[in-house]
């Protein structure tokens, strides 16, 4: 069985620009999340999307953002790059609930 | 606002010596108590789990965990480690959010390196 996958791998942008990351859940799975992984701050929660509904969003200003797609796939979105915004961007899936998630092996954002 | 602490950041143990990892969560209701790892070189995954039930858990490789509700706590151990438990663990908290919606919180993490 396939795990959560995620593209790209490495991403480099400069402050001001915009990028989208990938993420696609394991078959079956309905409930993607996206967290930010900043060095010594933990996993920060960003968004919960479910059957293609925002469900939660985390403390983040509203230049994140994202959808998820019919085949639950989803995108995540940052406007307006800060230099802060640097970090490693964790997706995860799960069954509808609060359930286990697994993890997918992240896109590395850098911004300079 | 809801938290999970994780008071150890970085902890190194000599091989075969007993570990105890702190998790302590801000939150009165129900929760559901998780802890992940992650490997150097792997994505996260999950260790253990308690939803109900047996408060005391057991997940792979040997690790275990304790749910004292009266203490918000969910400490993670293991009698005897081994190098191969050198990785970064996670506790993480699942709290219901209202409207029947929930979110997920996680600690900052602990480095464990295992000494040969």
């Amino acid at each position: 069985e396939a795990g959560v996958t995620q593209s790209p791998t490495h991403l480099i942008k400069t402050r001001g620009q915009q990028v989208t990351l990938r993420c696609s859940p394991i078959s079956g799975h309905t409930s993607v999340y996206w967290y930010q992984q900043a060095l010594g701050l933990g996993l920060q929660f960003l968004l919960w999307y479910d059957e293609g509904e925002e469900r939660n969003r985390g403390n983040f200003p509203p230049r994140f953002s994202g959808r998820q797609f019919p085949n639950y796939s989803s995108e995540l979105n940052v406007n307006a790059l800060e230099l802060e915004d640097s970090a490693l961007y964790l997706c995860a899936s799960s069954f509808t609930g609060p359930d286990t998630q697994y993890f997918g092996p992240g896109t590395r954002l850098t911004v300079l | 606002a809801q938290s999970v602490s994780q008071h150890n950041h970085h902890v190194i143990l000599s091989e075969a010596a007993s570990l105890e990892l702190g998790c302590n969560y801000s939150y009165g209701g129900t929760v559901n108590l998780f802890w992940y790892v992650q490997y150097p070189g792997q994505h996260l995954q999950l260790l253990l789990k308690y939803f109900s039930g047996d408060p005391l858990v057991k997940g792979i490789k040997g690790f275990e965990a304790e749910f004292i509700k009266s203490k918000f706590s969910f400490n993670l151990r293991k009698p005897s480690v081994q190098w191969s438990d050198t990785a970064e663990y996670f506790c993480a908290v699942n709290a219901p959010f209202g409207s029947g919606t929930y979110k997920y919180i996680f600690g900052t993490g602990t480095r464990l390196k295992v000494l040969a």
